[in-house]
């Protein structure tokens, strides 16, 4: 299975605070992903990466930025929490050309 | 966008029996992938299959781009399988891969 890790797993915090997720992968993969993902529904991109310096937003409009400043680390913010935020976010890669996506297991966010 | 239908959106089946899941986009694409989702929320690669025929253990996916379909085979079925299984394609020129609305399995023993 590919090696593409997200932290937190879980993360319970309160409404205003400053988030950041984590991704990271050892594929050398150039391509990377976040999809939000709202409970019994499908997935939806926010962000995306063709390589290091270049993000580019999804079809989802999402509050959340992201950077990639390095190839294998791909990590997403939220300045400000609040309840609305409250999801399943999931990181992806793939390598160049027509290559399946590979899937973190999630960060499972609630705001309170 | 393109439009990717599931169906049946929830099957329950009894432990051992066999099941076929479909998939269906509305245009061409160049990339398609099943996953099965847990109930811990993490999305498994089932198959890479844009086109053709493969198989993995007692799962077997199929997919016809000429006719916009893909369909994925269960046989044997365990309460391991249990979960939501998502199609997601990715048009020549997207992006991102769209996902279905998925099937959600049940296997009860």
């Amino acid at each position: 299975e590919a090696d593409i890790y997200q932290t937190p797993r879980y993360l319970v915090i309160g409404t205003g605070k400053k988030i950041t997720l984590e991704c990271s992968q050892t594929m050398g993969h150039d391509k990377m992903y976040w999809y939000q993902q709202d409970p019994g529904m499908e997935l939806h991109l926010i962000h995306y990466s063709y390589g290091v310096n270049s993000t580019e937003k999804g079809d989802l409009s999402s509050e959340s930025t992201v950077s990639r400043i390095r190839t294998e680390h791909f990590p997403l913010t939220l300045e400000s929490a609040r309840p609305s935020h409250t999801s399943q976010y999931l990181c992806a890669s793939s390598a160049q050309g027509w290559q399946p996506q590979h899937f973190g297991d999630g960060t499972r966010l609630s705001i309170l | 966008g393109i439009q990717v239908e599931q169906s049946p959106p929830d099957l329950i089946l009894q432990e051992g029996a066999n099941s076929t899941l479909r998939c269906n986009f509305s245009d061409s694409v160049n990339n398609l992938q099943w996953f099965h989702q847990n109930p811990w929320g993490q999305l498994i690669n089932l198959f890479y299959i844009p086109s053709g025929t493969k198989q993995n253990g007692r799962l077997s996916a199929t997919t016809v781009a000429t006719e916009r379909y893909s369909l994925l085979y269960i046989s044997s079925s365990q309460t391991t399988d249990s979960g939501v299984y998502f199609c997601a394609v990715k048009q020549t020129g997207a992006n991102n891969l769209f996902f279905g609305t998925g099937t959600r399995l049940t296997v009860i023993p």
